[in-house]
């Protein structure tokens, strides 16, 4: 069974340009989330995704981030202007259904804004 | 803001002894998991603790909880280079939703 993909792996971009990442879920998994790790953190949730419905999304940076979600499979990521700050480590991670809580993580996409 | 704060912050041993990584957390939670990340790469889970458990094992991973102290210690057994990693508690507070707050990990070094 494949895990979950991510693309790019790494992007190095200037500040105020555009960013996307994107993430393809494990087959039949319901819930997707996107996190956002800082050096030497743990993640921190920027969104979660149940389908195609954005279920808890409070920690997303609303002026400048969006995501989507479209048919409730892959994702995307974008970043409007980046700045400075906005460099970590983008993980995308997915769930099955049923009451487990494991969630199963991609490699990231690892930004850096110079 | 993280829930979960491990300690040690950081922890080096030699290959074959064991490593004990503690993590404490503030509010009630229905579960604690822990899980793994090796340099450069994604998470991988390791073991899920319900809060009606007290421990858990698997190979040689230990896990125990303790909800009265909002605490659970991960023990690593006969450890190997190959466990040098970052290791993190995440917990699922039971205030409603599916949320899963991860601390900021223990990292490991195990010497050969």
């Amino acid at each position: 069974e494949a895990g979950v993909v991510q693309s790019p792996r790494y992007k190095i971009i200037e500040k105020k340009q555009p960013v996307a990442f994107w993430c393809n879920p494990i087959s039949g998994h319901n819930t997707l989330y996107w996190y956002r790790q800082n050096l030497g953190q743990g993640p921190e949730l920027l969104i979660r995704y149940e389908n195609e419905e954005a279920v808890d999304d409070s920690q997303l940076p609303k002026d400048r981030f969006s995501a989507e979600r479209l048919k409730g499979v892959d994702s995307t990521l974008k970043i409007q202007p980046a700045e400075l700050g906005d460099s970590a480590v983008y993980l995308c991670a997915s769930k099955g259904g049923g009451a487990a809580d494991t969630q199963y993580f991609g490699p990231g996409t690892r930004l850096t804004v110079l | 803001s993280q829930q979960g704060e491990e300690d040690p912050q950081a922890l080096s041993i030699q290959e074959g002894e064991n490593a004990t990584m503690n993590c404490s957390y503030k509010t009630s939670i229905n579960n604690l998991q822990w899980y793994r990340q090796n340099s450069g790469r994604g998470l991988v889970h390791l073991i899920l603790i319900r809060s009606n458990e007290r421990e858990k094992h698997s190979g040689r991973l230990r896990v125990t909880l303790d909800t009265s102290k909002k605490s659970s210690s991960l023990l690593i057994t006969a450890s190997r280079a190959a466990d040098t990693a970052s290791y993190f508690c995440a917990t699922a507070p039971n205030t409603g939703g599916f949320k899963t707050i991860f601390g900021a990990g223990t990292r490991l070094f195990v010497k050969a």
